[in-house]
């Protein structure tokens, strides 16, 4: 079954600087790609997605991922966080119905 | 449009007792999900099902069952509630085909004593 390993558990950076959360899947199928953000006590909502086609997706708040086959990875990027990006990232990698989560990166901006 | 709704917010069980946690969606998903989420786990699939009358198994389904009558609604439910079912569920609904977006409700907090 495919899995997910996300690096970090716990990011904290300064408003205005950039970021990556790194993420690494691995699967014996093509898969597709997910990031998905949980603000506190709230549920998950997706951020951005990688099906087919350009390796470089983007979310409408900034954020970006690049879907490397080779090194089985599929980072998020920012170039300037805000505060308001304080959240918790799940990366997610689906052969199917089954879709996997990693144990999620809390990402803390501080101002 | 609701999207995902999750039935209760908050439970406090017993251990032994039983519950049931009600999902629903109105956005005539086919596939809908249960997952719970414990610290450094990330999400883990409970059970899951592809339409309605049929339900499979995910990562981590003992001591849980499921039904699902009707397409908008799916039932998750412990008979003998253990402390280690302290968690919080998430109910998901996708659409048609592999490559959809997983829709999350806002979760239930269960805790078990």
């Amino acid at each position: 079954a495919q899995s997910v390993t996300q690096l970090d558990s716990q990011v904290p950076v300064f408003e205005e600087a950039p970021v990556e959360l790194r993420c690494n899947y691995s699967s014996s199928v093509s898969v597709y790609l997910f990031w998905y953000v949980q603000y506190p006590n709230q549920g998950l909502q997706l951020l951005l997605k990688y099906l087919s086609g350009s390796t470089l997706v983007e979310s409408i708040n900034g954020f970006e991922a690049e879907f490397n086959k080779s090194q089985t990875s599929f980072h998020l990027r920012k170039p300037s966080v805000h505060i308001s990006d304080t959240a918790e990232y799940f990366c997610a990698v689906s052969e199917g119905y089954d879709m996997r989560f990693g144990a999620g990166t809390r990402l803390t901006v501080k101002p | 449009n609701a999207g995902v709704t999750q039935t209760p917010k908050f439970r406090v069980l017993k251990t032994g007792q039983s519950m049931t946690l009600l999902c629903a969606q109105d956005m005539n998903h086919e596939y809908m999900y249960w997952y719970r989420q414990d610290p450094g786990m990330g999400l883990r699939l409970i059970h899951y099902s592809v339409g309605e009358g049929t339900t499979a198994k995910g990562e981590v389904p003992d001591g849980y069952n499921v039904s699902r009558l009707k397409k908008q609604n799916f039932l998750l439910g412990l008979e003998s509630a253990a402390p280690s079912q302290t968690s919080v569920y998430f109910c998901a609904s996708s659409g048609p085909g592999l490559a959809y977006e997983q829709y999350f409700g806002p979760g239930t907090r269960l805790t078990v004593t």
